[in-house]
């Protein structure tokens, strides 16, 4: 059973940069598939941000990839979160998952909270 | 870049069906797509991966009362005998050389 499990401060304070971390279990992320992040505003939809294969090969939302980061330490079974210079408009909850084109695992998702 | 169109609500009784509507733009009406469901306070859970001809893959544990089917560049989701756990938001999603872009969501209530 593949299981992912997101980490990472609860608040960041305005401009600085977000950071988490996605463990994966069940599954060796050097096994194959992309291993992604999606976001989700209170109260609103879901946004694709960005997703990385296990060779560290990366494709971004193209309204984040300013500002985005998405990195992969097999070793550890685990791939991470960077977003710069974040602002109110970047609180969420972040998921991790899975992502073959279709993310088919997913975390139960952590929030950041973007304030002073 | 593809645009994803869904319905904002949706509504039908207990254990009656109700079929969901998604919609991919011109130029995309061969993509296939994913459907995902997201229970209130929950985090979204995978469906199934619905191709243009119809046919389609369900994620673990999905009951045989969600099926999908398509046509044209319109895709459904079929939630058949509704139960009260089905009352979720509805998210479908694709994938256009790598970047993955979702719907804006159905919300289903079940009367």
């Amino acid at each position: 059973q593949v299981q992912l499990q997101e980490s990472g401060p609860g608040l960041v304070k305005p401009s600085e940069t977000l950071s988490l971390t996605c463990t994966v279990s069940g599954y060796s992320i050097s096994s194959g598939y992309y291993w992604g992040w999606i976001r989700q505003p209170p109260g609103k939809g879901l946004e694709w941000i960005g997703s990385i294969y296990h060779s560290g090969s990366t494709y971004y939302n193209p309204s984040l990839r300013s500002r985005v980061t998405v990195s992969v330490d097999a070793s550890k079974n685990q791939f991470s979160l960077k977003v710069r210079s974040v602002t109110a408009a970047d609180t969420a909850v972040y998921y991790c998952a899975r992502d073959g084109g279709n993310p088919d695992y997913w975390g139960q998702g952590t929030l950041v909270t973007v304030s002073s | 870049q593809v645009v994803l169109t869904q319905p904002p609500s949706a509504s039908a009784s207990l254990g009656a069906s109700v079929k969901l509507t998604c919609t991919l733009s011109s130029g995309h009406s061969s993509d296939a797509i994913a459907w995902h469901q997201q229970q209130p306070g929950k985090g979204p859970r995978y469906l199934m991966r619905l191709n243009s001809d119809g046919s389609h893959t369900k994620g673990a544990g999905i009951p045989d009362r969600f099926s999908g089917s398509s046509s044209g560049p319109e895709r459904y989701l079929t939630i058949s005998s509704l139960q009260s756990e089905d009352e979720a938001d509805y998210y479908c999603q694709t994938w256009v050389s790598g970047i993955g872009v979702f719907g804006g969501g159905t919300k289903v209530t079940v009367l």
